[in-house]
Formats: C-alpha cells, sequence, structure tokens
C-alpha cells in the first residue's frame, strides 16, 4: 500500500496566517492526490482534486501544488471556519489510502 | 438533492455480522463508482471496499478482505455493505461515498453523513 505522511500533525496559527500542509507519499503518484477538509461530527469536504484544481465551490483561498512524492495545501489567508483536521487521499492505485491528518486551530 | 444517506449501524458482538445499507438520490447511480470508507473513534480515514458502476469489480481493504462484501442495486439506488466476523477492530463511522471520475482519477465528492458500528461484548 502507498503511504501519506502528513506535516505537521498540528498547527495553531492566527486569522490572516498563511498555512502550508504538506503531504509525502512512499512512492510517486503522478498528480493522483486530493485533500479533504473534516469539522467535528461531519464527513469530509473535497477540497482540491488532482493536486491543484479546486473544487467547486470551495474559496479561492485553498490552493494545491504537487507531483510525484510531495504536495503542499495551502491556506493563503486563515479564516476561523476553516478549524478543522486536514487530510490528503491518493488515488494511485488501491486502496485509496489517506494521510494521518492535520489538525489546524486558529489561536 | 444531492444525497447518500446511510443506514444499518448498531451494536454488535464480536464475531457477528451486519448489513449496511446506503441509498442514493440526485445523481445518476447507475453511473457511478462508489465506495465504503471508515473512520475510528479519534482516528483518521480508511477506504474499505469499493464497486464499479455495474458492479462487476470490487476492492477490499485487506484489513477486512474475506469479511466484507460490497454490492449494490441500481434498480433501487442503493449500495450495501455486508460485514460478518466483526472484531472490536471494526469499531468505526462508516461513511458511503460517491467517486465521481476526473482528470484520469477521481475525486470522493459526495458523501453520506456516516453510519455508526459499535463491535462489543
Amino acid at each position: 500500500d502507498i503511504q501519506l505522511t502528513q506535516s505537521p500533525s498540528f498547527l495553531s496559527a492566527s486569522v490572516g496566517d498563511r498555512v502550508t500542509i504538506t503531504c509525502r507519499a512512499s512512492q510517486g503518484i503522478s498528480s493522483y492526490l486530493d485533500w479533504y477538509q473534516q469539522k467535528p461530527g461531519k464527513a469530509p469536504k473535497v477540497l482540491i482534486y488532482a493536486a491543484s484544481t479546486l473544487q467547486s465551490g470551495v474559496p479561492s483561498r485553498f490552493s494545491g501544488s504537487g507531483s510525484g512524492t510531495e504536495f503542499t495545501l495551502t491556506i493563503s489567508s486563515l479564516q476561523p471556519e476553516d478549524s478543522a483536521t486536514y487530510y490528503c487521499q491518493q488515488l494511485n492505485s488501491y486502496p485509496w489510502t489517506f494521510g494521518q491528518g492535520t489538525k489546524v486551530e486558529i489561536k | 438533492e444531492v444525497q447518500l444517506v446511510e443506514s444499518g449501524g448498531g451494536l454488535v458482538q464480536p464475531g457477528g455480522s451486519l448489513r449496511l445499507s446506503c441509498s442514493a438520490s440526485g445523481f445518476t447511480f447507475s453511473s457511478s463508482a462508489m465506495h465504503w470508507v471508515r473512520q475510528a473513534p479519534g482516528k483518521g480515514l480508511e477506504c474499505v471496499s469499493a464497486i464499479n458502476s455495474n458492479g462487476g469489480t470490487t476492492y477490499y481493504a485487506d484489513s477486512v478482505k474475506g469479511r466484507f462484501t460490497i454490492s449494490r442495486d441500481n434498480s433501487k439506488n442503493t449500495l450495501y455493505l455486508q460485514m460478518s466476523s466483526l472484531s472490536v477492530g471494526d469499531t468505526a463511522v462508516y461513511y458511503c461515498v460517491r467517486m465521481r471520475p476526473v482528470a484520469g482519477t477521481g475525486v470522493f465528492d459526495i458523501w453520506g453523513q456516516g453510519t455508526m458500528l459499535t463491535v462489543s461484548s
């Protein structure tokens, strides 16, 4: 199985800060990587697919980049409603594995 | 309204069996690949099973292979997950998810609200 490692596992930042989360794959996965946001008690919601394509309806402060084994999710200006756990997911080969998650807290 | 609604979760004893159902509406279910994703309490996400649009191809995580069976009834717009030989490690919220094909791959764009399975004596 392809392993995804996210860093950091937790981050605390202020409203307006630029935030970056990294996802590293154990082997190359081209651009077959998606990013999800999950709030407590809710199902995940897709933010970015194919590494850099913004899902319809998602605010433009979210962006994704990368290919191969290293990927990033960036929130350009952190908002209070962005407090959540973020997961990357690879769809290069089944099982479609997820990273362990990054919890984002608003200071 | 586009939605997925899971049902069938509950409390089961170790070694027991249970079937989850997922009712789809608002999109063309019969054209959609579908997945079950689970999340143990306080833990991350795990893809456990997948099925293509006509039910002819299925996938299973090693953790459930031989114990879980995914199926679908396109005439009823319903996805199923038959689970047997359940253990404490299967305790989780189970999400039904639609995978939309995009850019040569896919995206999990529609999620149900989840149904909780608790395996305990």
